[in-house]
């Protein structure tokens, strides 16, 4: 079983949608969580963390945590052709002191006009 | 915002030779670096975590005397990637956590990366 898991999609959305993306991850212990947008040649860009049950909204970005389903989602409200992109999942790993994160293999994101 | 910066962003070298990509956190200091490597279509993988004035951690698979990493200020680390060859050719990127922020998160934030290939 991986460590962190994503559809790798391509998950196709029309412009103004709800895109919704979904991540689990194995180790219980895990404290916090980030989604990365990356584009196409690009490094990655943190769009959202968060660290507590529940949901915590940034715009028309909304991340969701269920640490007792080990499920952290990302719904992007009205989307954008400009959201189309890879979504990376980032989970912190506690194998180490240095609590590197582990990120997701990423779902690949395309808003149709 | 917290800022890291990435030297060169590409570069292009023969077979046999070594390449020296920088890593600067801008505007805060970071005792923990991270480094990275993509193949195109894939996702990141954790090549080493870079510690100021100690060695850096290796992840498993990951020839440490291949991949040379100093960490010598709060705010600069480099990766050595020595007698390249061309399956070395990937998109390297670091990121650097702040020491102040990380008091409460660890957020992670990328330098823009650095595309290597080897002829």
């Amino acid at each position: 079983q991986k460590e962190v898991e994503q559809n790798s999609g391509p998950l196709s959305v029309p412009e103004g949608a709800i895109a919704s993306l979904n991540c689990t991850y194995s180790d219980r212990g895990s404290q916090s969580f980030f989604w990365y947008r990356q584009y196409s040649g690009k490094s990655p860009e943190l769009i959202m963390s968060i660290y507590s049950n529940g949901d915590k909204e940034d715009g028309r970005f909304t991340a969701q945590l269920n640490k007792a389903s080990q499920y952290v989602s990302l719904l992007i409200r009205d989307s954008q052709p400009s959201d189309s992109a890879t979504y990376l999942c980032a989970v912190n790993g506690r194998y180490s002191s240095a609590s590197k994160i582990i990120f997701g293999s990423g779902t690949r994101l395309s808003i149709r006009p | 915002g917290a800022v890291v910066s990435q030297h060169p962003s590409w570069v292009i070298c023969k077979s046999g030779t070594s390449v020296k990509i920088e890593c600067r956190s801008l505007d805060f200091q970071a005792t923990t670096m991270f480094w990275y490597r993509q193949f195109p279509k894939q996702s990141l993988m954790l090549m080493a975590t870079s510690n100021e004035g100690s060695k850096a951690t290796y992840e498993q698979g990951v020839e440490k005397d291949k991949f040379l990493i100093n960490h010598a200020s709060l705010t600069l680390s480099t990766l050595t990637v020595t007698s390249a060859h061309p399956e070395d050719s990937s998109f390297y990127i670091c990121s650097a956590r702040d020491d102040i922020a990380t008091l409460s998160t660890d957020t992670q934030y990328f330098g823009p990366g650095t595309r290597l290939t080897v002829l």
